[in-house]
Parts: C-alpha cells; structure tokens; sequence
C-alpha cells in the first residue's frame, strides 16, 4: 500500500554536480510526472511520461532529463546541477482515464549551493 | 495558454468561520476540476474533484466546491473551519487524458482561534 515513493527525501548538492531522483509506483499506473514547487510558483511541470519508454516535457523541461525504462518508475536526472533548481520535487502517477486524478509522493527537497 | 488563477496568496479565517477559495480557469472546454491540500512538508492530498453532472461537489474534510461554467470558477468552500484545515491549497485544471493537470499558485490558509 505504498503509492508513490520518492528516493531520496533531502539532497544537498554543489553546483556542477549530478544526480537522480527516483520515482516508483505500485498502482500500475501509466501515467507519471514530475512537478517543482517553488514559493509562490505552485506546481510547475517538469516532464511526463504517458507510458513505458516515452517521456514528453512540460512547462519547464531545461537542465532536467527523464527516463521511465520500467512502467513503475520515473526517473528524474539533473546533470549539471544549478542553484536555480533549488526546489521541492514531486513525482506523481496516475490511470490513463480521463480523469487525470493524480497520486503523489511525499516530495524530495534539492538544495543546490 | 491554459491557465489556473487563484487570486488569493494568503487568507486568515478564525476558527469556526465559513471559509471560501476562489479559483478561475482560462479555457472554453469544461475541465476536469480539482482542489488539492498540502500540509505543511508533505505531499498533495486530493480534496475533490469535478468531472460532470452535478456542479456541487463534496470532497473529504467537509469540503466543497461549486463548478460555475459562466463564471470559469470552481471555488472551494467550508462552513466551519478547524485549525487543522490551515494549510495550501491548490486549484488544477486537467483537460484529456494524456495532458498533465495544470496548478494555480496556491492560496495558503490559516487559521486564528
């Protein structure tokens, strides 16, 4: 009964430096997305993935990279990290309704110094 | 652009006062409406959800929303509030299955006793 895991919870990283946030889901769900939040930005789309092995951006796609290799999980990749993707993360899924009704995960904060 | 307007950054309501959240949404179509709630350090949590039919709709916590098709609002109301309730909430919009939800900034509430 887990939902939406994200891994790891807290980052600190120095500007330059690289990392991966992962994202799992034990709902079957094919829809999954990563979102920031920022203060006073509210949930900003960073990519998606309407299925397996296809991924799209959304809002604000630059210095990301996604990979969803495995149905249950979505990966999230900063290669070259930058003080300005300081944020909350969160990975959300859901069905491939209509609906659009989303399950998140808890959140994963990334400071970049 | 599609877009999600709350025109409330922040509100304070005493304890026990009817509270209501305004959200406007920019699209001819009738959405797939949702209000969300973020605790303070944790993840979204879904509060209610409009699809079709009925345009009041009840949620969890005693809440609910009105979707108002000549006004493009689905505003989200609480007769009583309790000092649990204090919170950010979160108006998104969601248009085809496929597309992620799209968020409003948030209006964050608390709650005075």
């Amino acid at each position: 009964n887990a939902g939406v895991t994200q891994t790891p919870k807290f980052r600190v990283l120095k500007t330059g430096q690289s990392m991966t946030l992962l994202c799992a889901q034990d709902m079957n769900h094919e829809y999954m997305y990563w979102y920031r939040q920022d203060p006073g930005m509210g949930l900003r789309l960073i990519h998606y993935s309407v299925g397996e092995g296809t991924t799209a951006k959304g809002e604000v796609p630059d210095g990301y990279n996604v990979s969803r290799l495995k149905k249950q999980n979505f990966l999230l990749g900063l290669e070259s990290a930058a003080p300005s993707q300081t944020s909350v993360y969160f990975c959300a899924s859901s069905t491939n309704s209509g609906a659009n009704v989303l399950t998140f995960g808890a959140g994963s904060r990334l400071t970049v110094l | 652009a599609q877009s999600v307007t709350q025109p409330d950054i922040h509100i304070t309501v005493s304890e026990g006062a009817s509270l209501e959240l305004r959200c406007n949404y920019s699209y001819g179509a009738t959405p797939y409406l949702f209000w969300y709630v973020q605790s303070p350090g944790q993840g979204l949590q879904l509060l209610l959800k409009y699809f079709s039919g009925d345009t009041l709709v009840q949620g969890i916590k005693g809440f609910e929303a009105e979707f108002k098709r000549s006004q493009s609002s689905f505003n989200l109301r609480k007769p009583s509030v309790h000092w649990s309730d204090a919170a950010e909430y979160f108006c998104a919009v969601g248009y085809q299955a496929g597309t992620a939800l799209i968020f409003g900034k948030g209006t964050t509430l608390s709650v005075s006793s």
